[in-house]
């Protein structure tokens, strides 16, 4: 079956500091790529995604590459801000009716 | 245009009692998800409703009910509830493209 695996957090980073965060996945055919983010207290929201192999994501200086060689989509960001500390969760869609399938999530904490 | 709504924001229950949790979307869209997110496994997918008139379930559909009222309302039914149940449930929808949009998700406690 499909799966999604994230590297565990939390993550903690100083402002300013390089992110990674990896991201497996195992799917059937030729799956959708996505990472959300939840805020403290709110609901998840969509970062960026991916369609295809090689398509490249970004959003708000994040960016990840759908990779179909590693069956990768790692979430990377050059320069972090405390406004980034949240939970971020790697999921793949692989079905016409939407549904996703979640990895565990990984919680970044950044510090000034 | 609020988006996903969800009530309540928090419930606790006791051992057996029932409840439902509303969601309701105002932007139009065919599909509607009920998740449940716990410590450590991320959201898992509990029932979806392709459009109005259909439900069908996800990962992990037992002890829950589901009803699509309409386009815009999809509620999530606990008949007895167990603490196993104990988790953050959050209501998503979804129009034409990929993004799913995600309500602010009720914290529900059964003890």
């Amino acid at each position: 079956g499909n799966s999604v695996t994230q590297m565990e957090g939390p993550v903690t980073l100083s402002e300013e500091a390089f992110l990674t965060i990896n991201c497996t996945y195992t799917a059937t055919g030729y799956p959708s790529l996505f990472w959300y983010v939840q805020y403290p207290g709110e609901g998840l929201q969509l970062l960026l995604k991916a369609t295809k192999a090689d398509d490249k994501g970004s959003n708000k200086g994040f960016e990840a590459t759908y990779r179909k060689e590693t069956t990768s989509f790692h979430l990377e960001k050059g320069s972090v801000q405390v406004s980034d500390s949240a939970v971020y969760f790697c999921a793949l869609g692989t079905d016409s009716w939407g549904k996703l399938q979640f990895g565990a999530g990984t919680q970044v904490v950044v510090t000034p | 245009n609020a988006g996903v709504t969800q009530t309540p924001k928090f419930q606790v229950l006791k051992t057996g009692q029932s409840m439902t949790l509303q969601c309701a979307q105002d932007m139009n869209h065919n599909s509607m998800y009920w998740y449940r997110q716990d410590p450590g496994m991320g959201l898992r997918l509990i029932y979806y409703s392709a459009s109005e008139g259909t439900t069908d379930k996800g990962e992990v559909p037992n002890g829950y009910n589901v009803s699509r009222l309409n386009k815009r309302e999809f509620s999530l039914r606990l008949e007895s509830a167990a603490p196993s149940q104990t988790s953050v449930y959050f209501c998503a929808s979804r129009g034409g493209g990929d993004e799913q949009f995600f309500g602010p998700g009720t914290r529900l406690t059964v003890l």
